[in-house]
């Protein structure tokens, strides 16, 4: 069975300070862990996706991810917010391989950046 | 790019009427799938489609039923609208898994349902 957890429902920065969404999971088998962003009245946009290419994973507008299989995160980070980063994130795991279609996604995390 | 659109925005509704949400994708994917988003609940999925004319149940079907009678397009029906059935509904849509094995699903823009 999978899971994801965000450890907080609510985060809040300045601009132009750094940006960290934390995000656990677990997985039964390797899995494929994306990052999702959803602004206000919009659906949701894919920011980045864990390919097992490499644990680093780089996405749109500035975001990345690291993978730690020792303690099962995927965490989500931005050296520099920007006002347009205020949004909802979900993180979101997938059992990759086999017929599994499933999506697991976290309860979200609302970033708030102030100016 | 992928293009997911749903058939209405905002949709108000009374209760016991039945609703028609509808979803249309372009680039041929043979999943598709039924959200719904509540505030502190992250998305739940209702329902899924593997293929034309099939369907299986996700974690929260009570209440709704889904039709898909061509690749492209599923359908999200409530037969009698009731009050809880108020939230944001979201289509989805991927590639058949083994085509992608990292399951990306490609969203649309969600119709707000108020249901009075």
């Amino acid at each position: 069975a999978q899971s994801v957890t965000q450890l907080d429902s609510h985060v809040s920065v300045s601009e132009g300070t750094p940006v960290l969404l934390r995000c656990n999971y677990s997985s039964s088998y390797s899995p494929s862990l994306f990052w999702y962003v959803q602004h206000p009245n919009k659906g949701l946009q894919l920011l980045l996706k864990y390919t097992s290419a490499a644990t680093l994973v780089k996405g749109i507008n500035g975001f990345e991810a690291e993978f730690k299989k020792s303690e099962t995160s995927f965490h989500l980070t931005k050296p520099s917010a920007h006002m347009s980063d205020a949004a909802e994130y979900f993180c979101v795991v997938s059992e990759s391989g086999g017929s599994n279609y499933k999506l697991t996604f976290g309860k979200g995390t609302l970033l708030t950046v102030n100016p | 790019d992928v293009k997911v659109t749903q058939s209405s925005r905002y949709l108000v509704k009374r209760t016991g009427e039945k609703v028609f949400l509808e979803c249309v994708q372009d680039m041929d994917h043979e999943n598709m799938f039924w959200y719904r988003q509540d505030p502190g609940l992250g998305l739940r999925l209702i329902y899924f489609s593997y293929d034309v004319k099939m369907k299986e149940k996700g974690d929260i079907p009570e209440g709704y039923s889904v039709s898909r009678e061509k690749k492209e397009r599923f359908s999200l029906i409530l037969e009698s609208a009731s009050t809880n059935q108020t939230s944001m509904y979201l289509c989805a849509s991927s590639l058949w898994v083994w085509r992608d094995s990292y399951n990306e699903q490609f969203f649309g823009p969600g119709t707000r349902l108020t249901v009075l």
